[in-house]
């Protein structure tokens, strides 16, 4: 079974609809991550959580949301969604004093 | 802050030649130094890492990676290429303080 697991894998939704992108892990590690990847700008960080109390802005973090529920649990929400919020979006998470992450396989998203 | 300029968006080589992945960074401290590979339609994977330890760090797949300090610079090469390395490759840095900083990407073709 995958380490870092993501649901759904793609989704098509329309203009102004509320998404979660939810992200489960069975690594055991404290810190989770949100990034989303665009064509030619590589991986952007929306939002990171070092535990279930600690909720952080990334880069990009206008326009979504995120839940820590768990240890194990991170989802992201985009409140009303918009067509440039159409992208590919990654779990990741982390551990150990040298900040490797593992990342889950990607939600593909499209907002029409 | 920190930064990472990968050289080329795109780069084809044929198989069994020298694949050669530019990458130079930016950081205020030593930084920890990260290649990951992304295969079609998949998340990302770690190949391998520099965590001050060797400066010549060698990964998955016959993939290697030197830290220069005096070049700022963590280039990815593997001496022969294979048809099963076409994929996106990141380089990403950080310094200790769990969070990444990706480069851009690139996309690296293998030519039959």
């Amino acid at each position: 079974d995958a380490d870092v697991t993501q649901t759904p894998r793609n989704r098509i939704t329309k203009t102004g609809k509320r998404i979660m992108l939810e992200c489960s892990q069975t690594k055991g590690h404290d810190r989770m991550y949100w990034y989303r990847q665009d064509p030619g700008l590589g991986l952007r960080l929306i939002y990171y959580s070092f535990d279930v109390k600690d909720i952080n802005k990334g880069e990009i973090s206008d326009g979504y949301s995120v839940s820590r529920q768990a240890q194990a649990k991170f989802s992201l929400s985009l409140e009303s969604a918009i067509p440039n919020q159409t992208a590919l979006y990654f779990c990741a998470t982390g551990s150990g004093s040298t900040d490797t992450q593992y990342f889950g396989p990607g939600t593909r998203l499209t907002v029409l | 802050a920190q930064s990472v300029t990968q050289l080329g968006s795109h780069v084809s080589v044929s198989e069994g030649a020298l694949v050669l992945l530019r990458c130079n960074y930016s950081s205020s401290v030593p930084p920890y130094l990260f290649w990951y590979v992304q295969y079609p339609n998949q998340g990302l994977q770690l190949l391998l890492k520099y965590t001050s330890a060797a400066t010549l760090v060698k990964g998955i797949n016959g993939f290697e990676a030197e830290f220069k300090k005096s070049e700022t610079s963590f280039h990815l090469t593997k001496p022969s290429a294979h048809m099963s390395d076409a994929a996106e490759y990141f380089c990403a840095v950080s310094t200790g303080a769990n969070n990444l900083f990706f480069g851009t990407g690139t996309r690296l073709t293998v030519i039959p």
